[in-house]
């Protein structure tokens, strides 16, 4: 998957359920992304982390959390306090350096059921 | 924050013809700004880029031109085909001290659709 892989790409929640996503990259990149994608809004930055151990709230994180332990790794774990979860998540990285573009996964799709 | 305007929501246009793609950004310091363009169900892809010290850009059909002065900024595509049809995403971003670049921020797209 192009050096960033998100897993699983389909993921079902039960109502109160907290679910983890993962994302990994080989890419030896130090900046790591989660945006959500829901139809005619566009992508809405949840977290991010520009380096290991340290990550940033975005502009929807509430009902969300993250870790950043390795630098090839960025979970995101949707909570139960995320009151309306259904939706296409993206994780993506960059070098973080000289405003290089960003590399996404294939994304996971979320559904509570 | 940075605000990023995209227009048109939707787009459809004769096969042959040439599509633009109208984006705002109000962050005068923004300097890096990428589109991407998303097929149905797969992940954005990076299709063309331009800096604050460039005016235009080209890369064969697509080409994207900056107006820092005021802060807009614009995909055209010309001779489209129909795997032009897609989800067009613009972004903004700027330098932020040791880290280098910010977050991206992206408009609400733009879906495309190229009639043969």
């Amino acid at each position: 998957d192009g050096g960033i892989t998100q897993s699983p790409k389909y993921l079902f929640r039960k109502e109160g359920q907290n679910v983890t996503l993962s994302c990994e990259q080989n890419l030896n990149h130090d900046a790591m992304y989660w945006y959500r994608q829901d139809p005619g809004q566009g992508l809405r930055l949840i977290y991010y982390s520009q380096i290991v151990n340290d990550f940033q709230k975005g502009d929807i994180a509430e009902g969300y959390s993250v870790s950043r332990e390795k630098k090839e790794s960025f979970p995101l774990t949707v909570t139960s306090a995320q009151k309306n979860p259904t939706a296409f998540y993206l994780c993506a990285s960059s070098i973080g350096r000289l405003n290089y573009g960003y590399t996404f996964g294939s994304g996971t799709r979320l559904t509570v059921v | 924050g940075e605000n990023v305007e995209q227009h048109p929501s939707t787009l459809s246009v004769q096969e042959g013809d040439s599509a633009v793609i109208k984006c705002t950004y109000s962050d005068s310091a923004s300097n890096y700004f990428p589109w991407y363009k998303q097929e149905l169900g797969k992940r954005p892809q990076l299709i063309i880029d331009i800096r604050s010290n460039v005016g235009e850009k080209k890369d064969q059909r697509i080409a994207v031109t900056l107006n820092k002065t005021a802060k807009h900024f614009s995909l055209h595509i010309t001779e489209t085909q129909p795997e032009d049809s897609a989800v067009y995403f613009c972004a903004a971003s700027k330098e932020v001290g040791s880290f280098g670049n910010e977050k991206l921020t992206f408009g609400t797209g733009t879906r495309l659709t190229i009639i043969p």
